[in-house]
């Protein structure tokens, strides 16, 4: 079955420190890959996407992702955390054949002030 | 608020009751998804909408699972005969379908959440 893998589940950083959480996936097809944020009591909420073109994306609030087909791997980035990026990330999948997103089980991001 | 809007936001229940939540996709978005969420994990699909149209479930949903889009718009999820493991969080989420120049439907599948539902079975 179609899995997505997230390696960190937890994460605990200083503020500036740099971050990369990584996502794997286990799917040979063409697939959108996406990652979410869902700060204390929020919502999930869409932090960058990818569908085609260039594998490097940037997303919201300086957070970036590159895509690697060939690792099948779509990590975040993130040159320098701030203490309000303390969420839990969670890495999604979507195939070609489906319209519903596979989910990581998510990393819990401590930034530490 | 123009968001999903899910309804209610807590709900407890004994076990062997039913439950029904509602969940309100933001306007003019055809395609509405049921998700689960329980401790420690990822939402895990268990149903999908196209306008009125279900065309995708999950083995997660039970005959003790049903989920209606009547009109197109609203959703509801109903769990009958509650079991203490169907306590976690249900998440709804609803995207648009465009129409690309070619007349192909392209679906950018940007999936908007909702804030959830979190059931508690005791």
């Amino acid at each position: 079955a179609q899995s997505v893998s997230q390696h960190n589940h937890h994460v605990i950083l200083s503020e500036a420190a740099s971050l990369e959480l990584g996502c794997n996936y286990s799917y040979g097809g063409t697939v959108n890959l996406f990652w979410y944020v869902q700060y204390p009591g929020q919502h999930l909420q869409l932090l960058l996407k990818y569908f085609s073109g260039d594998p490097l994306v940037k997303g919201i609030k300086g957070f970036e992702a590159e895509f690697i087909k060939s690792k099948f791997s779509f990590n975040l980035r993130k040159p320098s955390v701030q203490w309000s990026d303390t969420a839990e990330y969670f890495c999604a999948v979507k195939m070609d054949s489906s319209y519903k997103l596979i989910f990581g089980s998510g990393t819990r991001l401590l930034v530490r002030p | 608020d123009t968001g999903v809007s899910q309804n209610p936001r807590h709900k407890i229940t004994k076990r062997g009751q039913n439950v029904t939540f509602r969940c309100d996709p933001i306007s003019e978005h055809n395609r509405l998804y049921w998700y689960r969420q329980t401790l420690g994990q990822g939402p895990e699909f268990l149903t999908y909408f196209q306008n009125e149209a279900q065309l995708e479930k999950s083995r997660l949903l039970s005959d003790r699972f049903s989920a209606e889009r009547p009109k197109g718009s609203f959703s509801t999820l109903e769990i009958q005969r509650t079991e203490q493991g169907d306590s976690a969080m249900y998440l709804c989420a609803s995207s648009p379908a465009l129409k690309g120049l070619a007349g192909y439907e392209v679906a950018k599948n940007i999936q908007y959440f909702g804030a959830g539902t979190r059931l508690s079975v005791l």
